[in-house]
């Protein structure tokens, strides 16, 4: 059972324009949500994150917006760089039993073509 | 580079081995969290450890266990290896009460 959802396995975006990656999640407990980015034969590196108490919160280039009732994220990179080439992993957090521990989705492999 | 180092790099054993993998924090990070990532699945969390004692455990096998020491360091312990044991394992860390977790660059396991 898959409670963080990222339905897209890739997505390819033209330099400068915007790249939108999208996330869900079916567990009502959650109550902070993520973003990472990992680059092959490296850990995923901490981009932005986001309370359930807020539906934005930006950083730079990132954006990352949320929509509890839909139980639905996104992140928002504006300009996109080719350096975002990355696989970025959505993952949501509630803190149960005082753990933080991190609820990842599959990944979404983002190419950003020159 | 997040601050968080694992050792070694690459392990390449056999089935029926043992290995222990091994996971320096961040400074002053007092949480360590170990992930296995496999090849048809996102990052899985396998346990937590906070200031050397167990917090939380997820989808750990009885043939892994970890513990934490007093210098805050974690070892992930993997026994009767299997091929489908082959995967990176990651280890993160983070302060006593943070969401946020910086994640270590990994230790890629291979069972042949």
């Amino acid at each position: 059972d898959q409670q963080v959802k990222q339905n897209s396995p890739s997505l390819s975006v033209q330099e400068g324009r915007i790249s939108i990656l999208n996330c869900d999640y079916t567990n009502s407990m959650f109550d902070y949500f993520l973003w990472y980015k990992k680059y092959p034969a490296e850990g995923p590196t901490f981009l932005i994150s986001i309370s359930s108490i807020k539906d934005k919160n930006e950083d730079g280039r990132f954006t990352v917006f949320l929509n509890k009732s839909a139980k639905h994220l996104s992140l928002h990179i504006v300009p996109s760089q080719p350096g975002d080439s990355a696989v970025y992993f959505c993952a949501a957090s509630g803190q149960g039993a005082g753990s933080y521990q991190l609820t990842f989705g599959k990944g979404t492999k983002l190419s950003v073509i020159p | 580079d997040s601050g968080v180092t694992q050792t070694p790099k690459h392990l390449i054993t056999a089935t029926g081995q043992r290995v222990t993998l091994r996971c320096s924090p961040r400074s002053g990070d007092l949480s360590v969290y170990w992930y296995q990532q496999s090849l048809d699945q996102g990052l899985q969390f396998l346990i937590q450890y906070y200031n050397g004692e167990e917090r939380a455990k997820g989808n750990i096998l009885e043939r892994f266990s970890a513990q934490q020491f007093p210098d805050l360091h974690s070892e992930l312990n993997l026994s009767s290896l299997e091929l489908g044991d082959s995967a990176l394992y990651f280890c993160a860390s983070s302060v006593t009460s943070g969401y946020e977790q910086f994640f270590g660059p990994g230790t890629r396991l291979t069972v042949l």
